[in-house]
């Protein structure tokens, strides 16, 4: 079965600065894709970034990448410049692919991130 | 445009009560849809998946039930509420491979 570890229950950043988000995971699987979500106080799950297993270059977005170390097994979320309104969890998460084809996430149990002025 | 829709957005049950959830989305057709609960302070449990109208597939047994009446309408139900039941719910929707959107989410309390 896969599984998703992120070990980082809480981390602190001063606005501005970049921080990296840990998440690492394990599949017997050649094909697989890891995702980010950010889920604020009102509990929204905010699609962040996606990462293919075959995909050759790092997924950006924005002020987010995605720091993809396939041989370590590890997806980390960095974000660049924090602001403020990045405080909240966020969650990594891999999708699993069954027999029949149908596909489903597998979570992470998140890192809460505080931004400081 | 593509959305999803969740109502109510917060409950307060008593043990033993009904419930009904639900969930809408707008601008698909025949999207695969997933139920997830989310107990307080941890990540993320798939509860159920449908893949079409009246298909349901649950991940664990459990208190709850889910029906697919309409092609995007997707609920979830329990015929008595437990205490275990209490958790913030959410519908999701893949939109594709590397889509998955989710809805607003229905906080439920259990008293």
């Amino acid at each position: 079965a896969q599984k998703i570890t992120q070990t980082q229950p809480g981390m602190f950043v001063q606005e501005k600065e970049a921080v990296t988000l840990d998440c690492t995971y394990d599949t017997s699987d050649q094909s697989y894709g890891l995702f980010w979500y950010k889920q604020p106080s009102s509990g929204e799950m905010i699609f962040l970034i996606y990462q293919g297993s075959y995909d050759e270059q790092n997924a950006t977005e924005g002020r987010y990448s995605l720091n993809f170390q396939k041989a370590r097994k590890s997806a980390n979320l960095v974000i660049s410049a924090s602001q403020l309104g990045d405080s909240a969890m966020y969650f990594c998460a891999m999708r699993e692919r069954r027999n029949t084809g149908f596909q489903k996430l597998v979570f992470g149990t998140g890192t809460r991130l505080l931004v400081s002025p | 445009s593509q959305t999803i829709h969740q109502w109510p957005a917060t409950l307060v049950q008593p043990v033993g009560s009904p419930l009904s959830l639900e969930c809408t989305v707008e601008g698909t057709s025949n999207p695969n849809l997933y139920w997830y609960r989310q107990a307080a302070g941890r990540g993320l449990q798939l509860l159920f998946y449908s893949v079409g109208i009246g298909q349901i597939s649950s991940e664990v047994p459990q208190n709850l039930s889910a029906s697919r009446p309409q092609d995007r309408q997707f609920i979830l139900s329990s015929k008595k509420l437990l205490l275990s039941d209490s958790g913030f719910y959410l519908c999701a929707w893949r939109v594709s491979y590397n889509e998955q959107f989710f809805g607003p989410g229905t906080r439920l309390t259990v008293l």
